[in-house]
């Protein structure tokens, strides 16, 4: 089956600082890759959806100065979460969809950032 | 307004026991129903999914019923297992791969 990789898994750093996160579709080709943020015993919620080679639309409420996504290539995606503060403390999900003949997203394993 | 509503919120079941999930959406346009699978700390996994022109879908142990008319979907886990215990989540999505999620439910199978 399909595999989404994302890099780091865990990540703690101090507030004011800047985080990336990695998406990858190792073994196909993603048209399309959405990332997701989840609070402990909640749902996902959709942050940005994210296009190769345009730029990301993102869900009424994120801030997209906040989140910077970039999807370079049709096999990764990266997610920056600037100036980040305790509050942005969060369980962040990618997802990679093919979008050829396929509705199925593939989920990555998520990265745990924590901002202390 | 949510868009895709779940329940129950926790369920706990015997092993060997069915488990029902039970999700109602409201966007005619949805065409397509996942349900995934998820364990503390890590992504979620597709289980099962439905698309609106059948009305049942089952592989292995685990079976999607699909009521169009009532824009409802559920999740069936027969002979339930204490590996089962996670949490499920119902999608609903268009072709445009967007998915709504319901609030997810969490299953607790008891030895």
């Amino acid at each position: 089956g399909a595999v989404v990789s994302q890099h780091p898994s865990r990540v703690i750093c101090k507030s004011g600082t800047s985080v990336k996160i990695e998406c990858r579709s190792l073994d196909f080709q993603a048209t399309t890759m959405f990332w997701y943020r989840q609070f402990p015993k909640q749902s996902l919620m959709l942050m940005a959806t994210s296009n190769e080679g345009s730029k990301a639309t993102y869900e009424q409420g994120v801030e997209k100065d906040k989140f910077l996504i970039n999807h370079a290539s049709l096999t990764l995606s990266t997610l920056t979460v600037t100036s980040a503060h305790p509050e942005d403390s969060s369980f962040y999900i990618c997802s990679a969809f093919t979008g050829q003949g396929t509705d199925t997203q593939y989920f990555g394993p998520g990265t745990r950032l924590t901002v202390l | 307004q949510q868009q895709v509503k779940q329940s129950p919120q926790s369920l706990i079941v015997q092993k060997g026991g069915i488990s029902i999930i039970n999700c109602a959406y409201e966007n005619t346009a949805f065409d397509y129903f996942p349900w995934y699978q998820q364990f503390p700390g890590k992504g979620p996994a597709l289980l099962i999914a439905i698309r609106p022109d059948v009305s049942e879908k089952k592989e292995g142990r685990f079976t999607i019923s699909f009521n169009k008319s009532a824009k409802q979907f559920s999740l069936h886990i027969m002979d339930s297992q204490p590996g089962d215990s996670a949490t499920y989540f119902c999608a609903a999505s268009t072709n445009a791969g967007k998915s709504t999620f319901g609030d997810g439910t969490t299953l607790t199978v008891k030895p």
